[in-house]
């Protein structure tokens, strides 16, 4: 069974430090990685995909993949308070289908 | 761009009737839909995955004759929720994928349902 495992939190930071989110998978054959932020009642929302291994930057986050330890990373800098949310990694199948397979989330508390 | 609505954004409805959600690409065709259903503090939950023209693919545990989808154009696939009971309960929230791409999914706002 393909997992996807994050560490439920919540992470709590100060405003304006870095927010590091992180997620394991099982699926060694993955080749797509998301993190989603999601609000409290809200659907979720892209941030970022990453396909290859190394970072990724786009703005205040910074993605980060280790296929080789089945790793993926989500960096927030200057955190603040607007993003405190729930943040899902999520990895596609290998194969072919495509088929998502999303963490439990983490919940991330910016405080000020 | 790739805008995804669903409608009703919430429902509330009584025992034993059944709801249709609607789930619509606005400005791109979407040969993919995924519909999932969220409980309260949990991840999402694939429920099954939809392709335009043919019949849903249901994930296990998800009873097909209950969470009938139809997704019969290239922008609207329909969740109808038969008999609902109290624990259908949930957040339901479809995806689609852009056609021609194979990767990233964009999400509706989601439709919430309460079954009284």
């Amino acid at each position: 069974q393909k997992e996807v495992e994050q560490n439920s939190g919540p992470l709590s930071v100060p405003e304006g430090a870095i927010a590091s989110l992180n997620c394991t998978y099982s699926d060694r054959g993955s080749q797509s990685f998301f993190w989603y932020r999601q609000y409290s009642g809200k659907s979720p929302e892209l941030i970022m995909s990453i396909y290859s291994n190394g970072d990724k930057e786009d703005g205040r986050f910074t993605a980060q993949l280790n296929k080789a330890s089945q790793y993926v990373s989500l960096l927030i800098r200057d955190s603040q308070p607007s993003d405190s949310a729930t943040y899902l990694c999520a990895v596609h199948a290998s194969g072919g289908s495509y088929i998502p397979t999303f963490g439990r989330g983490t919940s991330l508390i910016v405080h000020p | 761009g790739a805008v995804v609505s669903q409608h009703p954004s919430w429902v509330i409805c009584k025992s034993g009737t059944s709801v249709k959600i609607e789930c619509r690409s606005l400005d791109f065709q979407a040969t993919t839909m995924f519909w999932y259903r969220q409980f309260p503090k949990q991840s999402l939950m694939l429920m099954a995955t939809s392709n335009e023209g043919s019949k849903a693919t249901y994930e296990q545990g998800v009873e097909k004759d209950k969470f009938l989808i139809n997704h019969a154009s290239l922008t609207l696939s329909t969740l109808t929720v038969t008999s609902a009971h109290p624990e259908d309960s949930s957040f339901y929230i479809c995806s689609a994928r852009v056609r021609g791409t194979t990767d990233t999914q964009y999400f509706g706002p989601g439709t919430r349902l309460t079954v009284l």
